[in-house]
C-alpha cells in the first residue's frame, strides 16, 4: 500500500514537555509538508521539505523543528509544547516535478495533540 | 502572506439542488488550484483540481472554474446527496514555480435529505 503514514494518532500531554510525530510516505514524492488544523478547521502549512531545501513559515514557534533522514521521512519535534499547540497535525507529500509546479498534495491521517 | 479568501464558511443545500463555493486568490502567478474534500475525522483528499491553462473542469458531478483576471475560482457540486456534506477546501498555488499551496478556511456543506 502506498500513502502517507502518521504515527501515532493521539497524543495527550502537559505543557512544557517535548513531543514528537513521525510521518513517512511511500509514493516515492520528493517533497513533504506539516500542516496545523486548528480547532476551526484551519489549514496552515509549517514546513515544506524538498531536496534538503527547508521552507519554513515564519509564523512557526522556534520550538517546532522538522526532522528528515530522507526524502520518505519528516518527522514533527515540539521541543515544550504549548497549550496553543493543541491542534490536529497533517503531514503531506506530493511531487514538486523539480519546482516547477504545485502538485497534489497527499495527506497522512494527521497526529491529533492535545495539551493540557 | 498570501492568502486565499473562500466563502460562504457554511452552506445548507436540499439534497438534489446543488452548492457552489467561491475563492479568491491574491497572486496572478498561481497556476494551480485544487479543492480538497474533509469528512470529520478524516484527512483531506484532492476531489478535483484546475491549473491556469484552463477555466473550465468538470468530472463527476463537479465542476470548477477560473477567472484569472478576476482571480478567482469556484467549485460546483450539481445533484447534491447527503454523502456531500463534508468541510470543503479550496488551495492556490503560493506562486509560479512553487510547490506550496495555500488553503482557504474552509466551507462547511451539508446536504439536508
Amino acid at each position: 500500500e502506498t500513502a502517507v503514514f502518521q504515527t501515532p494518532n493521539y497524543h495527550v500531554t502537559q505543557v512544557g514537555n517535548e513531543v514528537s510525530f513521525n510521518c513517512k510516505q511511500t509514493l516515492g514524492h520528493d517533497t513533504m509538508y506539516w500542516y496545523k488544523q486548528d480547532s476551526k478547521k484551519l489549514l496552515k502549512i509549517m514546513f515544506s521539505y524538498n531536496n534538503k531545501q527547508l521552507i519554513v513559515n515564519e509564523t512557526v514557534p522556534r520550538r517546532f523543528s522538522p526532522q528528515s533522514s530522507d526524502k520518505a521521512h519528516l518527522n514533527l519535534r515540539i521541543k515544550s509544547v504549548e497549550p496553543e499547540d493543541s491542534a490536529v497535525y497533517l503531514c503531506a507529500s506530493s511531487s514538486s516535478l523539480g519546482g516547477r509546479s504545485a502538485e497534489t498534495l497527499y495527506f497522512g491521517s494527521g497526529t491529533r495533540l492535545t495539551v493540557l | 502572506g498570501e492568502q486565499v479568501e473562500q466563502l460562504p464558511s457554511i452552506l445548507r443545500v436540499q439534497e438534489g439542488s446543488s452548492a457552489s463555493i467561491n475563492c479568491t486568490y491574491e497572486n496572478s502567478a498561481s497556476n494551480y488550484f485544487p479543492w480538497y474534500k474533509q469528512e470529520p475525522g478524516e484527512n483531506p483528499k484532492l476531489i478535483i483540481d484546475i491549473r491556469s491553462n484552463m477555466e473550465r473542469k468538470q468530472t463527476q458531478g463537479l465542476i470548477v472554474l477560473l477567472d484569472k483576471k478576476a482571480k478567482r475560482f469556484s467549485l460546483h457540486i450539481t445533484d447534491t446527496q447527503p454523502g456531500d456534506s463534508a468541510m470543503y477546501f479550496c488551495a492556490a498555488s503560493a506562486s509560479s514555480g512553487s510547490w506550496q499551496l495555500i488553503f482557504g478556511s474552509g466551507t462547511q456543506l451539508t446536504v439536508m435529505p
